[in-house]
C-alpha cells in the first residue's frame, strides 16, 4: 500500500507571502495526485488533479507540481481565505486503500 | 450547482446500526461513481467506501468490510451507507463525494457518527 507523507505537519505564513507544502509518496504514483483544501465545518475543496491542473474556479495563486514521488502544493500569495488544512490525495492505487490520503498539513496565520 | 447533503448521523452504542444517507442534486447523480470518505476527530481523512455509477460494483476499505454496505437508489439521487456492528472507533464525520478520474470531486458537509456507551 502506498504511503503518503506531507510535511510540515503545520506551516505559519504571514499574508501576503507564499506558502510551499510537499507530499512524499512510499513508491511512484506517476502525476496520480490530487491536493484538497478543507476548513473546519464545511466540505473539502478539490485544488489541484494530476499533480499540476487547477479545478475549475480555483485561484491561479494555487499551483501544483511534481510526479514520482515527490510534489508539492504551492500558494503564492496568501489570503485570509487560504488558512486551513491541506491534503494530499493518491489515486495510482485502485481502488483506493483506507489511507489514500496524506496525513494532512496544517497552514496557519503567522 | 452540484449539492450533496448527508444525514443520518446520531450518537449510537457499540455494536449497534445506523443508516447515513447522502442527497445528490444539481449534477447526473447516475453517472458517477460515489464514495465515502470519513474523519474521525481531531485526525485526517479515511476512504471507506465506493460504489460504481450503476451499483454493479461495490468496494470497503478492510476496516468496514463485513459490517458497512454502500448503495444507491438512482431513480432518487441518493446514496446511503448501512452500517452495522459499529466500534468505537467508528466514531467520525463522514462524507459523501463524488468520483471524477478517480480523485473526488465533489464533497458534502458531513455528517457525524458517534459511537460510545
Amino acid at each position: 500500500e502506498i504511503v503518503l507523507t506531507q510535511s510540515p505537519a503545520t506551516l505559519s505564513v504571514s499574508p501576503g507571502d507564499r506558502a510551499t507544502l510537499s507530499c512524499r509518496a512510499s513508491q511512484s504514483v506517476s502525476s496520480n495526485l490530487a491536493w484538497y483544501q478543507h476548513k473546519p465545518g464545511q466540505a473539502p475543496r478539490l485544488l489541484i488533479y494530476g499533480a499540476s491542473a487547477r479545478a475549475t474556479g480555483i485561484p491561479a495563486r494555487f499551483s501544483g507540481s511534481g510526479s514520482g514521488t515527490e510534489f508539492t502544493l504551492t500558494i503564492s500569495s496568501l489570503q485570509s481565505e487560504d488558512f486551513a488544512v491541506y491534503y494530499c490525495q493518491q489515486y495510482n492505487d485502485w481502488p483506493p486503500g483506507m489511507y489514500p490520503f496524506g496525513q494532512g498539513t496544517k497552514l496557519e496565520i503567522k | 450547482e452540484v449539492q450533496l447533503v448527508e444525514s443520518g448521523g446520531v450518537l449510537v452504542q457499540p455494536g449497534g446500526s445506523l443508516r447515513l444517507s447522502c442527497a445528490a442534486s444539481g449534477f447526473s447523480f447516475d453517472d458517477y461513481t460515489m464514495h465515502w470518505v470519513r474523519q474521525p476527530p481531531g485526525k485526517g481523512l479515511e476512504w471507506v467506501s465506493l460504489i460504481t455509477w450503476d451499483g454493479g460494483s461495490t468496494y470497503s476499505a478492510d476496516s468496514v468490510k463485513g459490517r458497512f454496505t454502500i448503495s444507491r437508489d438512482n431513480s432518487k439521487n441518493y446514496l446511503y451507507l448501512q452500517m452495522n456492528s459499529l466500534r468505537i472507533e467508528d466514531t467520525a464525520l463522514y462524507y459523501c463525494a463524488t468520483e471524477r478520474s478517480k480523485y473526488f470531486q465533489h464533497w458534502g458537509q458531513g455528517t457525524l457518527v458517534t459511537v460510545s456507551s
